[in-house]
């Protein structure tokens, strides 16, 4: 079945440094990915939906400068959150579909917690 | 706004009972409806999906009943086991939005042995 890796599952950073989540594809080709955010016992959040090759839609309130989005090759993501802040700790999730629409996979989940 | 709404919020069944989580939506433009089930600490793992031209999809113990002119869908876990505690979403999506999903607020169910 198609899987979806994401790395890391946990991170610790300090507050005002970068940190980068990565969100592949392990056995099919994934032209969109779509990043979630999901605060205890809350629902996932549309953040970003991330296109290969172009620039990534951003949810209405979701900063740009904030988390960005590279979505390089048809099977990598990337979503780094700059100058990140203890408000910035969450579960981000990563998903894609191998059928062009449906059948959405997810990623395990990165917990990020800024101290 | 929410898009999708599930009830209710929290479900507590006896080992061999019968889960039931409904789900409305509003925009008639959905047409993919499926259900994932999230352990803490996990990323959703998706149970079972359906689309609008069927009323009724099942797999194994989880199915899924769809009410296309009362906009609702809903799961039914039969013979409820404690393993299947855990937080269940549903989730619509639609074509020209991308495929993104818009998931209801979950369920958090706990099946007592």
């Amino acid at each position: 079945g198609a899987v979806v890796s994401q790395h890391p599952s946990w991170v610790i950073c300090k507050s005002g440094t970068s940190v980068k989540i990565e969100c592949r594809s392990l056995d099919f080709q994934a032209t969109t990915m779509f990043w979630y955010r999901q605060f205890p016992k809350q629902s996932l959040m549309l953040m970003a939906t991330s296109n290969e090759g172009s620039k990534a839609t951003y949810e209405q309130g979701v900063e740009k400068d904030k988390f960005l989005i590279n979505h390089a090759s048809l099977t990598l993501s990337t979503l780094t959150v700059t100058s990140a802040h203890p408000e910035d700790s969450s579960f981000y999730i990563c998903s894609a579909s191998p059928e062009g629409g449906y059948g959405y996979t997810f990623g395990s989940g990165t917990r990020l917690t800024v101290v | 706004q929410q898009q999708v709404k599930q009830s209710p919020q929290s479900l507590i069944v006896q080992k061999g009972g019968i889960s039931i989580i409904n789900c409305a939506y509003e925009n008639t433009a959905f047409d993919y409806f499926p259900w994932y089930q999230q352990f803490p600490g996990k990323g959703p793992a998706l149970l079972i999906a359906i689309r609008p031209d069927v009323s009724e999809k099942k797999e194994g113990r989880f199915t899924i009943s769809f009410n296309k002119s009362a906009k609702q869908f809903s799961l039914h876990i039969m013979d409820s086991q404690p393993g299947d505690s855990a937080t269940y979403f549903c989730a619509a999506s639609m074509i020209n939005s991308g495929y993104a999903l818009n998931f209801g607020k979950g369920t958090s169910l706990l099946v007592t042995p």
